[in-house]
């Protein structure tokens, strides 16, 4: 297993695009959870997911984010009309409810929008 | 008040020193309680994982829990250039429904 995948690394959008991101969570780790972090800041949640259920979202998530995680494996993060502000590294982990329940994650995907 | 309170440093110390990184919470629901470290532009890496109060070592990393005070601490024996990075403190309760997040300490050692 090579742990949390996701993807893209990097991307440069223009303000008012639409950017979606993809996470690969640990096989077989059924809680999924989406952050979001700027320069010099802790990562600040966004969303998680138990299996294909979204149980918990931020109130600071805009109408312009939306999360899915269909078959309870991959995530994709979509976020809609993008602004300067949404510049940031969006970070995914995962987890089991089983045994040790320590969450994992990705290398991230840092947006920058233009 | 936030949830997690870390002092973001930075911390500048010598090559072989020990390092004492420290969080607060003010949350007493909080049961598991983790540490991170991560590089410039890198995803966060799990260092350690406790659940209760105490103790637990793994090589030159301590992560000690006193529920009683909410405050945490990782400490870092014979300190490495390799370890400079930013720490993270993150804590859950047994919902596992949401991480919070120390805002991180910035470490520097030097050679």
């Amino acid at each position: 297993d090579t742990g949390v995948s996701q993807d893209p690394r990097h991307k440069i959008t223009k303000r008012g695009q639409n950017v979606t991101f993809r996470c690969d969570p640990i096989s077989e780790h059924n809680r999924l959870y989406w952050y979001r972090q700027t320069l010099g800041q802790g990562p600040e949640f966004l969303t998680y997911f138990q299996n294909e259920a979204q149980l918990e979202k931020s109130r600071l998530l805009s109408d312009r984010f939306s999360a899915e995680r269909p078959k309870g494996s991959f995530s994709t993060l979509e976020i809609q009309r993008t602004e300067q502000g949404d510049s940031a590294m969006y970070l995914c982990a995962s987890s089991s409810d089983q045994g040790e329940t320590e969450a994992f994650f990705g290398q991230g995907t840092r947006l920058t929008v233009v | 008040q936030k949830e997690v309170e870390q002092d973001p440093g930075p911390l500048s110390v010598p090559e072989g020193a020990i390092v004492s990184l420290n969080c607060t919470y003010s949350n007493s629901a909080f049961q598991y309680f983790m540490w991170y470290r991560q590089y410039s532009r890198k995803g966060p890496e799990l260092l350690m994982y406790t659940y209760s109060s105490g103790n637990k070592e793994d090589g030159r990393f301590t992560a000690q829990v006193d529920k009683s005070s909410k405050y945490i601490s990782l400490f870092i024996r014979d300190s490495q250039p390799s370890d400079s990075a930013t720490y993270l403190c993150a804590m859950i309760d047994y919902n596992f429904n949401k991480f919070y997040f120390g805002s991180g300490t910035k470490l520097n050692v030097k050679p």
